[in-house]
């Protein structure tokens, strides 16, 4: 299994500039999410998923779109880039208890 | 509000000795989950040990150890030998029945040789 991917690893954008952050994972898992990390703070929660079809809004989903139409696939969607967004981008599957992390997206929004 | 709180921002350890992560939380929850994650250099986010509310025994994890007080809403990290490669971001986390994990602001661990 290649567990939690996450595509790409480092993206440039300018502010205004629309992009999706791929998030895949090959466990068959039913709960996905989306989370930023910021310099000195942990994670926050942005969007989530119960499964295919179904999402919900996180603690900070502003800007930020997301759709399930898979079990496998969970896109993140910056709409209008702002620099308030750069941040360190991560997605995560969930089985029973434990969540499993993809590696990261580090984002940076001129 | 649920909140994480880990007071320690740094800490440091001799390579081979023992050091413990304080973190505590505050919930009106009876049955929910804790973690401790390591975040090396890679950024990677890797599960260190978990712990379930209703079980009253502290979880191991090789040379990782919790002291879960639920009382205290109090999750403690011990790691003992520690190595080199402990040296990381560790964040304490909790959950509930939802897919949001609350994160705490974490502790760097510096490990010395």
């Amino acid at each position: 299994n290649a567990g939690v991917t996450q595509t790409p690893k480092f993206q440039v954008l300018k502010t205004g500039q629309s992009m999706t952050l791929q998030c895949a994972q090959d466990m068959n898992h039913e709960y996905m999410s989306w989370y930023r990390q910021d310099p000195g703070m942990g994670l926050r929660l942005i969007h989530y998923s119960v499964g295919a079809g179904i999402t919900d809004q996180g603690e900070v989903p502003n800007g930020y779109n997301v759709s399930r139409s898979t079990t496998e696939d969970f896109p993140l969607r910056l709409l209008s880039a702002a620099p308030s967004q750069t941040s360190v981008y991560f997605c995560a599957s969930r089985i029973y208890g434990t969540q499993y992390f993809g590696p990261g997206t580090r984002l940076l929004v001129l | 509000a649920q909140t994480v709180t880990q007071s320690q921002p740094e800490m440091s350890v001799q390579e081979a000795e023992t050091v413990t992560l304080s973190c505590t939380y505050d919930t009106s929850e009876s049955d929910y989950y804790l973690f401790w994650y390591k975040q090396p250099p890679s950024r990677q986010m890797i599960l260190v040990i978990r712990q379930e509310a209703y079980k009253q025994q502290n979880a191991t994890e090789n040379r990782f150890s919790v002291n879960f007080q639920k009382a205290a809403k109090s999750f403690s990290l011990k790691i003992s030998d520690s190595q080199l490669g402990d040296a990381a971001m560790y964040f304490c986390a909790y959950r509930v029945n939802t897919d949001k994990l609350i994160f705490g602001t974490g502790t760097r661990l510096q490990v010395f040789p």
